[in-house]
């Protein structure tokens, strides 16, 4: 199984504040990474698919970056509505077996 | 509109059975894999299992397989997930959602529905 480990688990920053979330995965999953946002009590919400491609509707002051096991999601100028949890995911579809869509264990953004 | 609905939670004693469902309208339900994942009250999201469009492909977490099955009607919309030998560990929040075509991300997610598992 593919093990996501996502640093750091929380973080408090400052508005206008640019903030990065690392994810990296136990083995070689080339661009096939996913990124979702989570308000409390909320269904995730998709920003960011396939490493770098921002999600119809999703404001640019997100971006992903990263291929093979290395991988990041950065907040340019952090906004109040940001806060939330952010979780990565691998999405299996990077070799002929299917391989799972195992989640990272979150970042929990605050503001300070 | 484009929705998923999920239903069929509920508090259920370990060792029994739970069958949920999600309705899916405003988009072509046939044309799309589906995934079920789930988030244990105050964790984090766990992936637990993907349906192809045909219903002919399905994936399972490992600690799910055996006893969690899914399954689909594209003639009414409508996605399953049949849930037998429940254990306190399956108490969870469980959500339908919509795969993106060739990149296993889920850009529509259901409201979800809690399953306690307990006796």
């Amino acid at each position: 199984d593919i093990q996501m480990t996502q640093s750091p688990s929380s973080l408090s920053a400052s508005v206008g504040d640019r903030v990065t979330i690392s994810c990296q995965s136990s083995q070689d999953i080339n661009n096939s990474l996913n990124w979702y946002q989570q308000k409390l009590g909320k269904a995730p919400k998709l920003l960011i698919h396939n490493s770098s491609i921002l999600q119809t509707g999703i404001p640019s002051t997100f971006s992903g970056g990263g291929s093979g096991t290395h991988f990041t999601l950065t907040i340019n100028s952090l906004q109040p509505d940001d806060v939330a949890s952010y979780y990565c995911q691998q999405g299996g579809h990077f070799s002929l077996t299917f391989a799972g869509g195992s989640f990272g264990r979150g970042t929990k953004v605050e503001i300070k | 509109e484009v929705l998923l609905v999920d239903s069929g939670g509920g508090l259920v004693q370990p060792g029994g059975s739970l069958r949920l469902s999600c309705a899916a309208s405003g988009f072509n339900f046939g044309d799309y894999c589906m995934t079920w994942v789930r988030q244990a009250p105050g964790k984090g999201l766990e992936w637990v299992a993907k349906i192809n469009e045909y219903g002919t492909e399905k994936n399972y977490v490992d600690s799910v397989k055996g006893r969690f099955t899914t399954s689909r009607d594209n003639a009414e919309n409508l996605l399953y997930l049949q849930m037998n030998g429940l254990k306190a560990d399956d108490t969870a929040v469980y959500y339908c959602a919509r795969e993106v075509a060739a990149s296993g991300a889920s850009d529509l997610w259901g409201q979800g529905t809690l399953v306690t598992v307990s006796s």
